[in-house]
């Protein structure tokens, strides 16, 4: 099975700042790749997929690149509004793997 | 608009089975491919297992398989997971999440991205 593995597992940032987080692949997973928002209490939401398309009606602040096995999820200038807990997920004919999550706090 | 409403959580001993529900609404339920995640308190996102659009194809996490049965009834609507054998690792919110991708999406590349999640319902496995 292939796992996912996010780095860092926490990320203390200002507002303004410029913030990435890295998502992992054991094997190959071309770009079958989401990234998830989460906010306590409430249900994801998806930011990007196919490793780099912005979903409609996510800000622009939020982009996504990589392919094969490395993957970031970068946030260009941190809103009070982005503190939150980050997911990356593999998607493919058999499951939907979650990386563990990178929760994003106020410094 | 999309909606999902996850039912069925509780308390439950461990050992003991039940069965959680969504009901989906405002899409072509019997198009997309549904799936079960969830999330222990505290704890990141576990996805759990999946149904392709037509029920013909069910995968399962390792931690579940065996125990738990996803399935789907097209002319209701309505997601299901049977958890039988509970433990006390079980006990977490589960949501149920809509797959992007439609029947043609999926018989030819698989399963895609969770475009809509319910609210989520949490079972607790405890004595």
């Amino acid at each position: 099975d292939i796992q996912m593995t996010q780095s860092p597992s926490t990320l203390s940032a200002s507002v303004g700042d410029r913030v990435t987080i890295t998502c992992r692949a054991s094997q190959s997973i071309s770009t079958w790749l989401a990234w998830y928002q989460q906010k306590p209490g409430k249900a994801p939401k998806v930011l990007i997929y196919d490793a780099s398309s912005l979903k409609s009606g996510v800000s622009s602040r939020f982009s996504g690149s990589g392919s094969g096995t490395e993957f970031t999820l970068t946030i260009s200038s941190l809103q009070p509004d982005d503190f939150a807990t980050y997911y990356c997920q593999h998607y493919d004919s058999y499951s939907g793997t979650f990386g563990q999550g990178t929760k994003l706090e106020i410094k | 608009q999309v909606q999902l409403v996850e039912s069925g959580g509780g308390v439950v001993q461990p050992g003991r089975s039940l069965r959680l529900s969504c009901a989906a609404s405002g899409f072509t339920f019997s198009t997309y491919g549904m799936h079960w995640v969830r999330q222990a308190p505290g704890k990141g996102l576990e996805w759990v297992a999946v149904v392709s659009y037509d029920g013909g194809n069910k995968y399962y996490a390792d931690s579940v398989k065996g125990r738990f049965t996803i399935s789907r009834d097209n002319s209701k609507n309505t997601l299901y997971l049977q958890m039988n054998s509970l433990r006390a690792e079980d006990t977490a919110v589960y949501y149920c999440a809509k797959d992007k991708g439609d029947e043609y999406y999926y018989d030819s590349s698989g399963f895609y991205y969770f475009d809509y999640w319910g609210q989520g319902t949490l079972v607790t496995v405890s004595s």
